[in-house]
């Protein structure tokens, strides 16, 4: 199975980037690399996702390494309500029609004001 | 606005009791999973469904049942409680293999 590798943590000071990276070194052709978010006490969100090519939405941008085996979450401008843990996750196909997504411990950011 | 609706939000149970925690989504999705999260770890995958009427396991499905009879509902089902199973439990859905997952708030259990 092809797995993450994330830091534990990272700081980061309120409105300045912040760049979260992943190692995905064992990545295959067909998975697609998400990023999800988990506040306090809530459910994980997604926050973008990408195959190939670097992607943009309006919570962050996403830029993967062009052989896939790294890749990088931007936060244009950290806000303090950005404070959570990040999952870096490899969504793959495992046969027949079925897709399994699995988290690692993601890192946790904090942002200072 | 609905989404992802899991019930009930806390259980406290005894072990060796039974429960199934519900997880309903009305987005039409064809895939749901279940994950527990411990304190201080990531979420782990207990069982997921490409369909109605198909289910398979996850990392670490001992202990749990599920089945899928329609496309809204994926209950988690615990035969018999153990105070191992204290846990967080979320449910996600997406619409295929591939999209955003989409969850649920999660439902706190704790077994004594």
């Amino acid at each position: 199975d092809a797995k993450t590798t994330q830091p534990n943590s990272m700081e980061s000071n309120e409105e300045e980037p912040v760049h979260l990276p992943c190692n995905h070194s064992t990545i295959s052709g067909t998975d697609y690399i998400h990023w999800y978010r988990q506040l306090p006490s809530q459910g994980p969100e997604y926050v973008i996702h990408g195959l190939t090519s670097n992607v943009n939405n309006r919570m962050a941008s996403l830029a993967i390494a062009e052989d896939r085996k790294s890749s990088t979450l931007i936060l244009h401008r950290a806000t303090l309500r950005d404070a959570a843990v990040y999952y870096c996750i490899l969504r793959f196909y495992s046969g027949g029609s079925n897709y399994k997504l699995t988290f690692g411990k993601g890192t946790l950011l904090t942002v200072n004001p | 606005n609905a989404g992802v609706t899991q019930t009930p939000k806390f259980q406290v149970l005894k072990t060796g009791q039974s429960m199934t925690l519900q997880c309903a989504q009305d987005m039409n999705h064809e895939y749901m999973s279940w994950y527990r999260q411990d304190p201080g770890m990531g979420l782990r995958l207990i069982h997921y469904s490409v369909g109605a009427g198909i289910t398979d396991q996850g990392e670490v499905p001992n202990g749990y049942n599920v089945s899928r009879s329609t496309t809204e509902d994926f209950p988690l089902r615990l035969l018999s409680a153990a105070p191992s199973q204290t846990s967080v439990y979320f449910c996600a859905s997406s619409a295929g293999g591939t999209g955003e997952l989409f969850f649920g708030e999660g439902s706190r259990l704790t077994v004594l």
